[in-house]
């Protein structure tokens, strides 16, 4: 099976920060990558599909990019609204792997 | 609206099974594949598997094969997911999310509202 790592498992950032998350797969996904963001007790929401597809209602300041085993989700301005662990999953034959996450903070 | 429904919190026994459900409505059911994530106390998001409600087709995580068993009832627009021989490393949360399949398949954005099942003797 293909797995999913994420970097970093956490990272602490100031209000207004450029923040990062990189997720690689160990085989080539094409661009069947998807972004979700879990706060603590709640539903995942979705992010992003095929990579770089902004869900309807996400604040633009999300956004993905990559094809092929390496990804990023990058948040342009951080928000204490983005406190959450993200996650992603990729889907392009099954098993759809999940990364393991990655915790925001607000530093 | 889209809406995924699941059944309430369980408490199970180890050894014991339980069966979640998921009532879909707000759209045409047999048009949406649906997939099963879990998330236990302090661990991340894990896929079980994925049901095609159109013919009734899965796909397991293999951790999760002969385990697992994800069915579904077209005359209710229900999805179900059954484990079996639960441990206290089944205790989770059990979402049950929706997926657009035509030439591709991407995930909609659309989840249930989540099943706690708790395994405890």
């Amino acid at each position: 099976d293909i797995q999913m790592t994420q970097s970093p498992s956490s990272l602490s950032a100031s209000v207004g920060d450029r923040v990062t998350i990189t997720c690689r797969a160990s085989q080539g996904i094409g661009n069947y990558l998807a972004w979700y963001q879990q706060k603590p007790g709640k539903v995942p929401k979705l992010l992003i599909y095929t990579a770089s597809i902004l869900q309807s209602g996400v604040p633009s300041r999300f956004s993905g990019s990559g094809s092929g085993t390496d990804f990023t989700l990058t948040i342009s301005s951080l928000q204490p609204e983005d406190v959450a662990v993200y996650y992603c999953q990729k889907y392009n034959l099954a098993p759809w792997t999940f990364g393991q996450g990655t915790k925001v903070e607000i530093k | 609206q889209v809406q995924l429904v699941q059944s309430g919190a369980e408490v199970k026994k180890p050894g014991a099974s339980v069966k979640v459900s998921c009532m879909a409505s707000g759209y045409t059911f047999s048009n949406y594949y649906i997939q099963w994530v879990r998330h236990a106390p302090g661990q991340g998001l894990e896929w079980m598997g994925i049901i095609n409600p159109s013919g009734g087709g899965t796909s397991y995580a293999q951790k999760f094969q002969g385990r697992v068993t994800i069915t579904r009832e077209t005359s209710t627009n229900t999805v179900y997911m059954e484990v079996n021989s639960l441990t206290s490393e089944d205790t989770a949360v059990y979402f049950c999310a929706r997926v657009y399949c035509d030439a591709d398949c991407n995930p909609d954005g659309h989840w249930g509202q989540g099943t706690l099942v708790t395994v405890s003797s």
